[in-house]
């Protein structure tokens, strides 16, 4: 299965600000996902981020509030813009790697004060 | 909109007992898959179903796919504090685009 280095772990941001969080796969795949979950909850799917091509956003979420980047088949990033409290949350970023399911980088953790 | 719902939400048990985790849907899923995570850390995959009916062990876990595909369920024997975190179904969708939809999540505690 494939390994995925997501950072930062862990940020404290003020409200109205941007973050962007960084997926780098150790191989190359076609799709990614990217997922919010709220503290102790379930994972929500924000997006689904093909190389070369927009990103496909799921209902309740927007390109303007969560644009993302898909440069390569090893590489993808996610913004979260203009940030508010309710925005605390964990992110999560995965690959599909067929019989062996989803692989998920370690998620970031961002508080918003 | 398909969903997955999880029972019990919680559980705390002693060492050593069984448990059962259900998670139920009203929806046909291609297949399904259970998770288990740990704090800060990503979901890891247990295991995953695609025949309705299909029972599936690993170790002191077994998984069983409903017969229509609607549910799924994970017992665990003799459980112990190593198992403790949330436990994650997810069941892909039938629209033929690899997405997975997931469960609202147990979480499990095994005192010692």
């Amino acid at each position: 299965s494939a390994v995925i280095s997501q950072k930062p772990s862990r940020d404290i941001c003020q409200r109205g600000t941007s973050l962007t969080i960084q997926c780098q796969v150790d191989s190359q795949v076609t799709m990614m996902f990217w997922y919010r979950q709220q503290p102790g909850q379930s994972l929500t799917l924000i997006a689904t981020a093909n190389q070369g091509s927009e990103a496909t956003y799921e209902s309740g979420f927007v390109i303007d509030k969560f644009p993302i980047s898909r440069p390569n088949l090893t590489f993808s990033t996610l913004t979260v813009s203009n940030m508010s409290p309710e925005d605390s949350s964990i992110y999560l970023c995965s690959v599909e790697m067929g019989d062996y399911g989803y692989t998920f980088g370690s998620g970031t953790r961002l508080t918003v004060v | 909109t398909q969903l997955l719902e999880q029972s019990p939400q919680f559980l705390s048990i002693q060492e050593g007992e069984n448990l059962t985790v259900y998670c139920n849907s009203s929806s046909v899923f291609s297949s399904l898959q259970w998770y288990r995570q740990e704090p800060g850390e990503g979901p890891v995959l247990l295991v995953t179903v695609v025949t309705g009916g299909e029972v599936k062990k690993l170790k002191r876990l077994t998984f069983q796919f409903g017969d229509a595909r609607k549910d799924s369920s994970l017992h665990i024997t003799a459980a112990q504090p190593g198992d403790t975190g949330l436990y994650l179904c997810a069941g892909e969708t039938t629209s033929g685009t690899y997405k997975y939809i997931f469960g609202t999540g147990t979480r499990l505690k095994v005192l010692a």
